[in-house]
């Protein structure tokens, strides 16, 4: 069974300042990871998607992420935060088989202080 | 070009009840899944759709069935509603065979509320 554990229920960074949201995951097979992005009463956005090419991922308004196997390790980065992206993130895990059903994490509130 | 669209927005359904979701999939793609995100949690898998069948299945009762149209839209269904059936329900269309990964694209949401 698949499983992701997102570390910090809520974080809380300056406007300016790193964006670092962690992310473990568990997986018997190679894993499909993603970061998905929601804001408030409205659907989830992907951001970004590592499928099993290179390491470092580039996604959407200026957030990375890097695979790393040995740590099962999967966090998000952006280096200098911007008001627009307080939401609520969320990380997941695919086995890539059959129905390919994204198992999420639990979310972390990213909160942007002026 | 339209996105995942859901119907309704929000519902409000008493204990008992039976209640219809419906999901219009993106454009091209032939495959629905379903999800339930409970307050403050992250989406679990209810079930997938692909060729009018369920394909897959995750950790939820009978209570909850589906059925996915010519057309590739989808409905879930929930009966004898329960307090804890009180969520907001996901679809996410996709392509089978798109690519080594079939990525899912999710409509916004029905907010449904059980009194």
């Amino acid at each position: 069974a698949q499983s992701v554990t997102q570390l910090g229920s809520h974080v809380s960074v300056s406007e300016g300042a790193l964006v670092l949201l962690r992310c473990n995951y568990s997986s018997s097979v190679p894993p499909y990871l993603f970061w998905y992005v929601q804001y408030p009463n409205q659907g989830l956005q992907l951001l970004l998607k590592y499928t099993s090419a290179a390491t470092l991922v580039k996604g959407i308004n200026g957030f990375e992420a890097e695979f790393k196997k040995s740590e099962t390790s999967f966090h998000l980065t952006k280096p200098s935060a911007h008001m627009s992206d307080a939401a609520e993130y969320f990380c997941a895990v695919s086995d890539g088989r059959g129905a390919q059903k994204l198992v999420f994490g639990q979310g972390t509130r990213l909160t942007i202080n002026p | 070009d339209a996105g995942v669209t859901q119907s309704p927005t929000h519902l409000i359904k008493t204990r008992g009840q039976q209640v219809t979701l419906r999901c219009s999939p993106k454009s091209g793609h032939d495959t629905v899944s379903w999800y339930q995100q409970a307050l403050g949690q992250g989406p679990q898998f209810i079930f997938q759709y692909y060729e009018e069948e369920e394909r897959q299945r995750g950790n939820f009762p009978d209570r909850f069935s589906g059925h996915q149209f010519p057309n590739y839209s989808s409905e879930l269904n929930v009966n004898a509603l329960l307090l804890g059936d009180s969520a907001l329900y996901l679809c996410a269309s996709s392509l089978q065979g798109a690519s080594s990964y079939n990525e899912q694209f999710f409509g916004p949401g029905t907010r449904l509320t059980v009194l």
